[in-house]
């Protein structure tokens, strides 16, 4: 089957630094993307990868290994308001997305 | 500023009711998809169109039905509502490129009492 595997929560300090990770195991592969989704409200789209490496924009950076079939979201200099859920999805082979369960990132001052 | 736009927020029904929840998108995108969300799970899709009158099963498509009369208006239908589906249902649509991003509607809560 296919599988998606992120943590379901994770805590951090204001200011610090947090990796999400999120490995996964799907047939196929046609790129991952990373969505923020806070209490209540829409998903909305952070990151989108395809090749190996590391793609930065801005606080926000996401990573890809598709040997290891494994990614990471990174965020820096983390804000009150980074405090939201974070998506994992793949695109599998027939171009279906696959989504994991969401980690829920609580940011503490 | 693009937008989904979905018509109830929050819905109450009771179980065997007919529930409509409507989804319009101002992209002119060609997909549109239906999913639920729920604690634990990942978003799983009921139905999508990639095109007018068209539709294709998801994921989960059994006790629910979609209609897509018009290339901005994307209806799912609970022809009888029953206790397990309520959910947070989410709309999406996406243009013509299959690797492009999603761009959700803020949710409908439904709750089947």
């Amino acid at each position: 089957g296919q599988n998606i595997d992120q943590p379901t929560e994770m805590t951090a300090t204001e200011g610090a630094i947090v990796q999400i990770n999120c490995t996964y195991q799907t047939s196929g592969f046609n790129g991952l993307f990373w969505y923020q989704q806070h209490a209540g409200e829409a998903p909305t789209f952070l990151s989108y990868n395809v090749l190996d490496g590391l793609e930065e924009k801005g606080r926000f950076s996401s990573f890809l290994s598709r040997s290891k079939g494994y990614s990471y979201l990174l965020l820096k200099e983390l804000q009150m308001k980074d405090s939201a859920s974070y998506l994992c999805a793949v695109i599998d082979s027939n171009y279906q997305l696959i989504w994991g369960a969401g980690t829920k990132l609580i940011i503490k001052p | 500023d693009v937008k989904v736009t979905q018509s109830s927020r929050y819905l109450v029904k009771r179980t065997g009711e007919k529930v409509f929840l409507e989804c319009v998108q101002d992209m002119d995108h060609e997909n549109m998809f239906w999913y639920r969300q729920d604690p634990g799970l990942g978003l799983r899709l009921i139905y999508f169109s990639y095109d007018v009158k068209m539709k294709e099963k998801g994921d989960i498509p059994e006790g629910y039905s979609v209609s897509r009369e018009k290339k901005e208006r994307f209806s799912l239908i609970l022809e009888s509502a029953s206790t397990n589906q309520t959910s947070m249902y989410l709309c999406a649509s996406r243009g013509s490129g299959i690797t492009g991003e999603l761009f959700f509607g803020e949710g409908s809560r439904l709750t089947v009492l």
